[in-house]
């Protein structure tokens, strides 16, 4: 079956850092990739969305590139700043109506 | 813009009572979900419908049931809680098809004492 990794589940960092949020992915089909953000007392909702491979999503300042060659799709920005303080979610969709999500990585920036 | 509306945001009750969630979208989706959300941040999806249609339905327990009475409402009963039931319960929508925009709303936190 589909099934997503995030290895990080805390990172730490301070403003203006750079942040790389590591996700690969297992699928046998050709998905559909996202990232979703959470911030403190929301629901996720939408950070980007790429839906063929070897192209790159970006928004607010985050970009991610899908790799269908090594089966990863990381997140990264060049300058954080603490309102970036959230829970970040790598998410597949392939067909259907159910998507996977990974764990989660829960970025906390110090001004 | 909050488009996905839950009630109650918060609720506290004792084990072994009956709890319902409610949610309305208002953005026209054909699909709604409920997800559960654990203390570690981790997401599961528990039930999906499409049209009032049960179409997904994960290995929750018995006490879990959904209820739609139309496409833009979907609830959540549990009867007879558990303590291993306390999490955020998120509801979503989305067009039909999975490479759209899921939608969340904010959450019902539930904490069974």
């Amino acid at each position: 079956g589909n099934s997503v990794t995030q290895m990080q589940g805390q990172v730490t960092l301070s403003e203006e850092e750079f942040l790389f949020i590591n996700c690969t992915y297992s699928t046998t089909g050709y998905p559909t990739l996202f990232w979703y953000v959470q911030y403190p007392g929301e629901g996720p909702q939408l950070l980007l969305k790429v839906t063929t491979a070897n192209n790159k999503g970006s928004s607010r300042g985050f970009e991610a590139t899908y790799d269908k060659g090594t089966t990863s799709f990381h997140l990264q920005k060049a300058s954080v700043q603490e309102s970036d303080s959230a829970v970040y979610y790598c998410v597949l969709g392939e067909g259907g109506y159910k998507l996977t999500f990974g764990t989660g990585t829960s970025l906390l920036v110090d001004p | 813009e909050t488009a996905v509306f839950q009630t109650p945001n918060y609720h506290v009750t004792q084990v072994g009572n009956e709890v319902s969630f409610n949610c309305k979208q208002t953005l026209g989706h054909d699909t709604m979900y409920w997800y559960k959300q654990d203390s570690k941040k981790l997401l599961k999806i528990m039930f999906s419908y499409n049209n009032k249609q049960l179409i997904v339905n994960e290995t929750v327990p018995r006490r879990f049931s959904p209820q739609s009475s139309d496409k833009a409402h979907l609830n959540l009963r549990i009867k007879s809680v558990e303590p291993e039931d306390s999490a955020v319960y998120l509801c979503a929508s989305s067009r039909v098809f999975s490479g759209n925009t899921l939608y969340f709303g904010e959450g019902s936190r539930l904490i069974v004492v």
